[in-house]
């Protein structure tokens, strides 16, 4: 079945070091994917998605590219800040049957300190 | 703030107890989803409605249910609660039924205490 590696966390870094969480994905056909964010005490909030091969999600200085060859959804930013500090999870989406779901990875805690 | 709500935001609950879950998708949105955040099973998707009908099921214990309404809110019903079933549970919606690119918009959760 469908299924999400995500690096183990958590990820502690200074802040405006530059971050890479890892994710790796299983799926047959053509999944979309995404990165999710946690705050503390909040809902998942969408951060950025790609639905085809090569395409690049992008928002709030987040990147993160489709790579079909290595099945993967790396996230990346340049300068993070205090602010960034939270949970990151990688998932994927393919419609399968008459229906949609998500497949999430176990998630990847982001501290960013001063 | 995602647009959808749910309700209530804390549950505190005894073992062999029965309990709903709320949730009124955004505007405009028929797919309605459920899922289950817990610190060992991770977040997992129970089950899919689109416009009154279920679409998908997923880990869904046959001790839970769940159904869209014609307004299109959603509840989800927990019985015989044990003690693992404690957790945080998010509703998300989307506009399209099964759209691979479709975006979900996640609710702020429930979080379930069973004691």
């Amino acid at each position: 079945g469908d299924s999400v590696t995500q690096m183990e966390g958590p990820v502690t870094l200074s802040e405006e070091a530059f971050l890479t969480i890892n994710c790796t994905y299983t799926a047959t056909g053509y999944p979309s994917l995404f990165w999710y964010v946690q705050y503390p005490g909040e809902g998942l909030q969408l951060l950025l998605k790609a639905t085809k091969a090569d395409d690049k999600g992008s928002n709030k200085g987040f990147e993160a590219t489709y790579r079909k060859e290595t099945t993967s959804f790396h996230l990346e930013k340049g300068s993070v800040q205090v602010s960034d500090s939270a949970v990151y999870f990688c998932a994927l989406s393919r419609v399968t049957g008459g229906g949609n779901k998500l497949t999430f990875g176990t998630g990847t805690q982001l501290k960013v300190e001063l | 703030d995602s647009g959808v709500t749910q309700t209530p935001k804390h549950l505190i609950t005894a073992t062999g107890q029965r309990v709903t879950l709320r949730c009124s998708p955004r505007s405009g949105d028929l797919s309605v989803y459920w899922y289950q955040q817990s610190l060992d099973q991770g977040l997992q998707f129970l089950i899919q409605y689109y416009n009154g009908e279920e679409r998908a099921k997923g880990n869904i214990l046959e001790r839970f249910s769940a159904q869209q309404f014609p307004d299109l809110h959603s509840e989800l019903n927990l019985s015989s609660l044990e003690l693992g079933d404690s957790a945080l549970y998010f509703c998300a919606s989307s506009p399209l039924l099964a759209g691979g690119g479709d975006t979900q918009y996640f609710g702020p959760g429930t979080r379930l205490t069973v004691l």
